[in-house]
């Protein structure tokens, strides 16, 4: 089973700050099988990006993915009042689609 | 409109049994695999398992195989996921999910609106 490690736990920023948030596997994500979802509380959580770096329908550009292999890394390049939540990182290259911890990006 | 719409929310005792169900609508429901995904109080996720309703091919994830079932009616476009003895430990809320395309690599795409299980006594 893949082991999905996301750092920071919390991340403390003001709007319109920078947010790199990373994803650590503890092996190769096979085809670059890597999503991120956002969860606000009492809500679902959203796909933001699939396939590493692929934003899903509805995102904005501020999202963005990148990585390969065992390391990727979510980057919202300006953080808009709704963006604070929790973000997960989940590999579904290899049974069972782990999911890892999560990062909660919080209001400084 | 692509939505899942997951039943109410159950409060049991330990050792009852419950199935949970989601319904797929305004999409292909035997086209494309959907999830089970775990969220105990204040944590995070946790991916159960999956199904392709299309011929009930499901895998499980080993920390849940023989814990639960998962199974879905075709001919009503609704999932199913349930317990035969439910411990207080199973209290948490229980999300569905549509993965994106027919290819069982895909991320979760479309989600439900998320089933709360209380269990106790």
């Amino acid at each position: 089973e893949i082991v999905l490690t996301q750092s920071p736990g919390t991340l403390s920023l003001s709007p319109g700050e920078r947010a790199t948030l990373s994803c650590r596997a503890s092996q190769s994500v096979s085809s670059s099988y890597l999503a991120w979802y956002q969860q606000k509380p009492g809500q679902a959580p959203r796909l933001l990006i699939y396939g590493a770096s692929s934003r899903a329908t509805g995102i904005p550009d501020r999202f963005s993915g990148s990585g390969s292999g065992t390391d990727f890394t979510l980057t919202i390049s300006r953080l808009e009042p709704e963006d604070f939540a929790v973000y997960y990182c989940q590999q579904y290259g290899s049974s069972p689609f782990t999911f890892g911890g999560g990062t909660k990006v919080e209001i400084k | 409109e692509v939505q899942l719409v997951q039943s109410g929310a159950e409060v049991k005792k330990p050792g009852e049994s419950l199935k949970i169900s989601c319904k797929g609508s305004g999409y292909s429901f035997t086209s494309y695999w959907i999830g089970w995904v775990r969220q105990m109080p204040g944590k995070g996720l946790e991916w159960m398992g999956i199904i392709y309703p299309g011929d009930s091919d499901t895998r499980y994830s080993p920390s849940f195989q023989g814990q639960v079932t998962i199974s879905a009616d075709k001919s009503i476009s609704t999932a199913y996921l349930q317990w035969s003895s439910l411990k207080a430990s199973d209290t948490a809320m229980y999300y569905c999910a549509s993965q994106g395309s027919g290819s069982y690599y895909d991320a979760f795409d479309i989600w439900g609106q998320g089933t709360m299980v209380t269990v106790s006594s």
